[in-house]
């Protein structure tokens, strides 16, 4: 079955800009989770959805938000841009959150460089 | 201070060269602890998932175990294509559940 979708792979943006990156789910899973990885912090956690409704949110400022669609697909959208935002940003999903199991099912993520 | 932390930052193997990665948490009220595999411009891989002190998972030339204050990545007769970056990370009980993951263990394989 096909895995999760992240588009666009690759962007470059300017500081004060904004960008909205997108997710597609596997096929059945109804949590999307975002996270932001760079060298110096590793795996961050930004914000969890689960039918529509943000069920988690990590410690990151109000630029960054998101929303989730009825078909689970998911974007992610930061504003006023700053070079601290250059990261690589993953999005997981599984069936109903990570609950016990611990798996979560990553995309291959987005690459943003703020310059 | 990190709840999570993994040691070495960065291991070079020669192949056959067995090892163990080692994530320690400072965390109490661990629900599940979790080993990921990245590599280079990919997202994470799912691994294992350990419930409890004792336990163990194997797959191929990985080895999970489980104690009460870190866990261990056991690598077997590593070949270069277990090259890549090793997570882990912990899900604390009676909290939402979002797993806190270190910052990787980069493992190296040469041939």
């Amino acid at each position: 079955k096909a895995g999760v979708t992240q588009t666009p792979r690759y962007l470059i943006k300017t500081r004060g800009q904004q960008v909205t990156l997108s997710c597609s789910p596997i096929s059945g899973h109804r949590s999307v989770s975002w996270y932001q990885q760079t060298p110096g912090q590793g795996l961050q956690f930004l914000f969890e959805y689960f039918s529509e409704t943000q069920r988690n949110k990590g410690n990151f400022p109000g630029r960054f938000s998101g929303r989730q669609f009825s078909n689970s697909r998911s974007e992610m959208n930061v504003s006023t841009l700053e070079l601290g935002d250059s990261a690589l940003y993953l999005c997981a999903s599984s069936l109903s959150g990570t609950g016990n199991t611990g798996e979560l099912f990553f995309g291959e993520g987005s690459r943003l460089t703020v310059l | 201070e990190d709840q999570v932390t993994q040691s070495p930052e960065a291991l070079r193997l020669q192949e056959g060269e067995s090892s163990s990665l080692n994530c320690s948490y400072t965390v109490s009220g661990l629900r599940g602890l979790f080993w990921y595999r990245q590599d280079p411009g990919k997202g994470p891989e799912f691994l294992f998932t350990l419930y409890s002190a004792g336990e163990e998972k194997e797959k191929e030339r990985l080895k999970a175990t489980l104690t009460k204050k870190e866990s261990f990545l056991h690598i077997t007769a590593p070949k270069p294509e277990d090259s890549a970056t090793y997570l882990c990370a912990v899900l604390l009980s009676g909290g939402s559940y979002i797993p806190t993951f270190g910052r990787g263990t980069s493992l190296i394989v040469h041939p």
